[in-house]
């Protein structure tokens, strides 16, 4: 079936560093792939997607690329801010219904 | 003006009781979804509904049942409660396709 498998936490990171958080996936077909954000004692928010290879999402100073060679969808930050602290979820969609990663738990210190 | 909104956000209550989740959605979606997460933040589907019709029923105990009185409403009752049931549980909704689904803020279940 199908499977997303992101890179472990806890993430802890000082401001204005450089942000990556692996994510590869194993799907039949070409999924729609997404990140998630969670803030502490909310719900999750989408952060950005992309529905085809080589596409780029962005938002919030936040990109991921679809990489169809490597099934990944990597999500990259240059300069994180002590608000970016979140837990963060790659996700694809296939079959009507989303299959989540783990979750990368990530701390920016001042 | 709440999108998705979930009642109650906090439930603590013993073992063997009977308890639902209710889940409305004000934004004409035609699909609805409930999910877990467990402690180590682990999100798990359980189930899916698109204009009242059960469409996605995983793997969960019987004891869960959802119910969908209409289109902007998914609720989630829960029999014999157990233990193991305590995490978060999150109701969604999106338009269908690929877009994005749309998360309500949780409902944090404490079964003692």
């Amino acid at each position: 079936g199908d499977s997303v498998t992101q890179m472990e936490g806890p993430v802890t990171l000082s401001e204005e560093a450089f942000l990556t958080i692996n994510c590869t996936y194993t799907a039949t077909g070409y999924p729609s792939l997404f990140w998630y954000v969670q803030y502490p004692g909310e719900g999750l928010q989408l952060l950005l997607k992309a529905t085809k290879a080589d596409d780029k999402g962005s938002n919030k100073g936040f990109e991921a690329t679809y990489r169809k060679e490597t099934t990944s969808f990597h999500l990259e930050k240059g300069s994180v801010q002590v608000s970016d602290s979140a837990v963060y979820f790659c996700a694809l969609r296939s079959a009507r219904q989303l299959t989540f990663g783990s979750g990368t738990q990530l701390t920016v210190l001042p | 003006d709440t999108a998705v909104s979930q009642t109650p956000k906090y439930l603590v209550t013993q073992m063997g009781n009977d308890k639902s989740i209710k889940c409305e959605q004000n934004l004409g979606h035609d699909t609805m979804y409930w999910y877990k997460q467990d402690s180590k933040k682990f999100l798990k589907i359980m189930f899916s509904y698109n204009n009242k019709e059960l469409i996605i029923n995983e793997t969960v105990p019987n004891r869960f049942s959802p119910k969908s009185p209409d289109k902007a409403h998914l609720n989630l009752h829960i029999n014999s409660l157990e233990l193991g049931d305590s995490a978060v549980y999150f109701c969604a909704s999106s338009p269908g396709g690929d877009h994005e689904q749309y998360f309500g803020p949780g409902t944090r279940l404490t079964v003692t």
